[in-house]
Order: structure tokens, then C-alpha cells, then sequence
């Protein structure tokens, strides 16, 4: 599972309060990536980093920020939580496995805004 | 940009029919392509990838993936499905430092 780390695994929170999700690796991988996932939607991307201190955006970064200062943690902060930020979030690390690069997966952490 | 693109949100077959799940993807320079399968309340599990070489991937589980560049296509096939075949399928596509992902299939397997 290259030792991916999701906390918390479910969180409820209000409307309007902040919210950090945290995502440890324990192999020093370059690259992280934080997905949602949502019914008929898949899996989309919000963020994602090649290094400390280098992010950039995804396909549906508006109202989330990320941060990573130091290789083996990736936080992912609604900064004012919305209903529409209720989703299964997914972060992820890729990997050259010696047969080429491969993305690996943590569990999730179901986010509910009420 | 590049984009992935599923055929099908859903897609049932009977046991031991053959399953077929469709991706299609949009780039100008071929890139890596994933399955993933994701079991309910699971996280998501690599299938098969093809990077490289042969263009007919075999992966877990019985499925394989033919890469057709001709086609842009990277479609999932098994040639006899199981009960515990069912789950939702997403192709995905890693080109310059992202993953991308399609809308997934959602394959049910009837008795």
C-alpha cells in the first residue's frame, strides 16, 4: 500500500468552519495527489505536489488549499467548509515500480459538511 | 488537455458473459494507462497498466486491456464473468505529473 496514511478516516464539520485533511507516506515519494470522489463524477483531481514547497492546481481546486513542508505529509484545508465539499477524499503517491509509474491509493476520508 | 473518457456509468452482464468496459482517452502523446477497481466503502485497487512494450496487458482477477493508439482506446475485457466481479471500474490516464480519471463503470453481474 506504499505506506499511505489518511487521517482522519470521517469527519462531520459545520458549514463555514475550516477543515485539514492530512496524508502521510512513509517512502519519500515525489509526487502526492488529493482526489475527491463523487457519484458520476469519478475521481477528480484538486491538488497535487512534486516536492516540498511545490503544488499546483487541479481540475477542481477552487476552495481548497494544500500544503507540504516536508516529503511525507500533504495537507489538503477547505478553508470555509460547503455542503458541496461533502465527498470521499482520496489521497495518492506514484511510484516507479521498475515497470513503469504507478499510482497508489489511501484508504479515504469521508468528509460530511453539514 | 487531457481527458479520459468511460462509455457506460453502467454496464450488467450475466455469470459467465463476456464483460466489456469501455475507455477512450484524449492526448497528443500516448500516456501511461490504468484500471483501477474500487470494491464498495473500499479504496481503489490497480488492475492492470500498460507504460511500455506489449500491447495486450493481462492484469489480476482474469481481466486484460488492449492499448489500440489508433483508436485512443484502452478498453477492459474478461472473458467470463464472476459474481465478485462486481464493483465500480475506473480507467485512468498519467501524463506530465497527473492522474486522470474517467467517470467510472459501474459493473453489476446477474445469476
Amino acid at each position: 500500500d506504499a505506506g499511505i496514511t489518511q487521517s482522519p478516516r470521517h469527519k462531520v464539520t459545520e458549514t463555514g468552519t475550516p477543515v485539514t485533511l492530512r496524508c502521510h507516506q512513509t517512502e519519500n515519494h515525489r509526487y502526492m495527489y488529493w482526489y475527491r470522489q463523487d457519484p458520476g463524477h469519478g475521481l477528480r483531481l484538486i491538488h497535487y505536489s512534486y516536492g516540498v514547497k511545490d503544488t499546483d492546481k487541479g481540475e477542481v481546486s477552487d476552495g481548497y488549499s494544500v500544503s507540504r513542508s516536508k516529503t511525507e505529509d500533504f495537507l489538503l484545508t477547505l478553508e470555509s467548509a460547503t455542503s458541496s465539499q461533502t465527498s470521499v477524499y482520496f489521497c495518492a503517491i506514484s511510484a516507479y515500480t521498475g515497470s513503469g509509474t504507478e499510482a497508489f491509493f489511501g484508504q479515504g476520508t469521508r468528509l460530511t459538511v453539514v | 488537455a487531457q481527458s479520459v473518457t468511460q462509455l457506460g456509468s453502467h454496464v450488467s452482464v450475466s455469470e459467465g458473459a463476456l464483460v466489456l468496459l469501455r475507455c477512450n482517452y484524449s492526448s497528443s502523446v500516448p500516456p501511461y494507462l490504468f484500471w483501477y477497481v474500487q470494491y464498495p466503502n473500499q479504496g481503489l485497487q490497480l488492475l492492470l497498466k500498460y507504460t511500455t512494450g506489449a500491447t495486450l496487458v493481462k492484469g489480476i482477477n482474469g481481466f486484460e486491456a488492449e492499448f489500440k493508439k489508433s483508436e485512443t482506446s484502452f478498453h477492459l475485457t474478461k472473458p467470463s464473468a464472476h459474481m465478485s466481479d462486481a464493483a465500480e471500474y475506473f480507467c485512468a490516464a498519467y501524463n506530465t505529473d497527473k492522474l486522470i480519471f474517467g467517470t467510472g463503470t459501474r459493473l453489476q453481474v446477474f445469476p
